[in-house]
């Protein structure tokens, strides 16, 4: 069964932290993996697309990187509406899948 | 204004069925790539299952726990996508979205569309 595991599962920051979130694949997925941001009452946004581009509107302090099975998503300093969960998903193999998502609260 | 907007949830009882729409706007449903996504009450996402473009064959995915029991369908006068749920049990009960890529998925997939999703309560 393919897996994505997000790591950490929580992580308590202060606003202007740099932050970096994991994402691994139990098989090889290509670039094939996006990244959302979902926060409490709203629709999911989509962040970055196919590993490491930017979806439009997206602000630059948000990265993606990685291929194959070990994927990154860097949140170069946080910003007060950075706060909320992000879900790594992937489109390579079907049923495609999200990541268990990783919390990001305030300290 | 690209948006898509749905409607259709409610309270239903085990084994019982409900239709879901997604009113699309700012670009054709039958050109892009659809998607229902649903999240239960303190879970993760979920993708429930997807329809490619008419250009890319139109056909049509689901997930595991809803095949055979899930249909998804456009209506193109309408630039509607829709969601059929039969047999419905308590683990359906979920925030249902639906989301769109306006590029293929064979080749540059976004979905950077979504809808603020409606509720579906399954109980007795």
């Amino acid at each position: 069964e393919f897996v994505l595991t997000q790591s950490p599962a929580t992580l308590s920051l202060s606003p202007g932290e740099r932050v970096t979130l994991s994402c691994r694949a139990s098989q090889r997925i290509s670039n094939y993996l996006a990244w959302y941001q979902h926060k409490p009452g709203q629709a999911p946004r989509l962040l970055i697309y196919d590993a490491s581009n930017r979806a439009t509107g997206i602000p630059a302090r948000f990265s993606g990187s990685g291929s194959g099975t070990d994927f990154t998503l860097t949140i170069s300093s946080l910003e007060p509406e950075d706060f909320a969960v992000y879900y790594c998903q992937q489109r390579s193999i079907w049923p495609w899948t999200f990541g268990q998502g990783t919390k990001v609260e305030i300290k | 204004e690209v948006q898509l907007v749905e409607s259709g949830g409610g309270l239903v009882k085990p084994g019982g069925s409900l239709r879901l729409s997604c009113a699309a706007s700012g670009f054709t449903v039958s050109n892009a790539w659809m998607s229902w996504v649903r999240q239960a009450p303190g879970k993760g996402l979920e993708w429930v299952g997807r329809v490619k473009s008419i250009a890319d064959g139109g056909t049509r995915d689901y997930a595991a726990p809803v095949k055979g029991r899930f249909f998804i369908s456009r209506d193109d006068s309408k630039n509607s996508l829709y969601l059929e749920m039969d047999n419905l049990k308590t683990e359906d009960t979920a925030v249902y979205y639906c989301s769109s890529s306006t590029t293929s998925c064979y080749t540059l997939c976004a979905f950077d569309i979504w809808g603020q999703g409606t509720m579906v309560t399954v109980s007795s």
